[in-house]
């Protein structure tokens, strides 16, 4: 099945610096990789998503890219607000709507 | 966006004990839902798809008989957690498949948390 492996499980940022999370995957059928926010006791919420066709993927202050060839993923949040601060979970299928394999997370801290 | 409604949100039971989780698509028809676990500071992991009107297909290593998943209905999926132990409590999540966005959306409930003392 699929493996999903996320780096780092921590990061910690001053407000307005960048923040980069890396996830790769180990199923070459995978070809949709959304990203989730989720705070403490609350449900998963979708900030982006890219599909196998597509490198790269902005939206605001978030951006996703992707190396299908080397099976890896990033996110990418740039001039970090506190509000920031959350897990984040990288997640693998092959298809949009599928069952998802999600990365280990990563609990980001933005520093006022 | 369509809504995932999940209750209870919170529920504390005895050992033994056996205790039931609900999910309701509240706008949409839901043909699949997914089933997660998520321990303290871990990631989800999946442990069934819901099929209405069929059979669960659960992950490797995931107790059928343990955690009894029916999907009746087209907005109702539920999943009860039979013979409760400590090892069994953590916070259980699920997730509906919109088919209004060409089956492509995923919403999640809000989250159960179990503790079985």
């Amino acid at each position: 099945g699929e493996n999903v492996e996320q780096h780092p499980s921590t990061l910690s940022v001053q407000e307005g610096d960048s923040a980069v999370i890396k996830c790769t995957y180990s199923d070459s059928a995978s070809n949709y990789f959304p990203w989730y926010k989720q705070e403490l006791g609350k449900r998963p919420q979708l900030i982006i998503d890219i599909r196998s066709n597509v490198g790269e993927k902005k939206d605001q202050r978030i951006a996703v890219t992707l190396n299908k060839t080397a099976k890896h993923f990033s996110l990418h949040i740039t001039e970090t607000q506190p509000e920031d601060s959350a897990v984040y979970f990288c997640a693998a299928s092959r298809a949009a709507g599928n069952k998802l394999t999600f990365g280990g997370g990563t609990r980001v801290l933005v520093k006022p | 966006g369509a809504v995932v409604s999940q209750h209870p949100s919170r529920v504390i039971c005895k050992s033994g004990t056996s205790v039931k989780i609900e999910c309701r698509s509240l706008d949409f028809q839901a043909t699949t839902m997914f089933w997660y676990r998520q321990f303290p500071k871990q990631s989800l992991m999946l442990m069934a798809t819901s099929n209405e009107g069929s059979k669960a297909t659960y992950e490797q290593g995931v107790e059928k008989d343990k955690f009894l998943i029916n999907h009746a209905s087209l907005t109702l999926s539920t999943l009860t957690v039979t013979s409760a132990h400590p090892e069994d409590s953590s916070f259980y999540i699920c997730s509906a498949r919109d088919p209004g966005f060409l089956n492509e959306k995923l919403f999640f409930g809000s989250g159960t948390q179990l503790s079985v003392l």
